[in-house]
């Protein structure tokens, strides 16, 4: 079955950066692009962007731009996603996504969430 | 702010019929899209296109469309349907996802 792992919880203080990884199985990494998204303690989903594991061609919110960046490692079917320049507001939980390529842009497969904390 | 907008609670007994509704400018060009989160877990997809539903989400949940409203209803409440529901949908030119700002579903 189609499976997302990601890593685990991470603490840093402000201006550092954080790279969460999401590791892929049970289904053909390339042909699914990788979406990440993260949710501040009680708020709602907020889309970063994307990024196409076959050619890492990569898309972001305009309001992540110059400070996300997000790859991947094909070899073992794992995305990653690096935040620069943290935040407090950017404590919060991150999520990597499977966009299905049928119809309609949504997301079928969800990794568990990295909580990531901003503390000094 | 969200681009699609969501009541923020619905409460129901068990057995009774739940209604969750959002609203946008992106309906009807755009598909609408729900999923369930329980507290501490990831989201989890229960309608696509409006109206599917994936293999594994019990039958009482359904979804439909009109205009530029769409509504998930959940026939028979059960406990276990206690969660946040999110609407999601996609701009004009599907180039990224939107969505409401959830709704917190209690099972009285």
């Amino acid at each position: 079955q189609v499976q997302l792992v990601q890593s685990g919880a991470e603490v840093k203080k402000p201006g550092a950066s954080v790279k969460v990884s999401c590791k892929a199985s049970g289904y053909t990494f390339a042909n699914y692009d990788i979406n990440w998204l993260r949710q501040a303690p009680g708020q709602g989903l907020e889309w970063m962007g994307w990024m196409n594991p076959n050619n890492s061609i990569t898309a972001y919110a305009k309001k992540f731009r110059g400070r996300v960046t997000m790859t991947r490692d094909a070899s073992i079917s794992t995305a990653y996603m690096e935040l620069t320049g943290l935040k407090s507001e950017d404590a919060a939980v991150y999520f990597c996504a499977r966009e299905n390529d049928g119809s309609g842009y949504y997301f079928d497969s969800w990794g568990q969430g990295t909580l990531v904390t901003v503390s000094s | 702010s969200y681009d699609l907008t969501q009541s923020p609670s619905v409460s129901v007994s068990p057995g009774q019929t739940a209604r969750i509704s959002c609203s946008g400018d992106a309906f009807p060009k755009q598909y609408a899209f729900w999923y369930q989160q329980r507290p501490g877990q990831a989201p989890v997809l229960v309608i696509y296109k409006d109206s599917e539903r994936p293999s594994g989400v019990p039958d009482r949940f359904s979804g439909s469309s009109s205009g530029a409203t769409v509504t998930l209803t959940i026939s028979g409440v059960q406990a276990e349907d206690e969660a946040d529901y999110y609407c999601q949908s996609a701009d004009s030119t599907a180039a990224y996802p939107v969505f409401g700002g959830g709704t917190k579903l209690t099972v009285l």
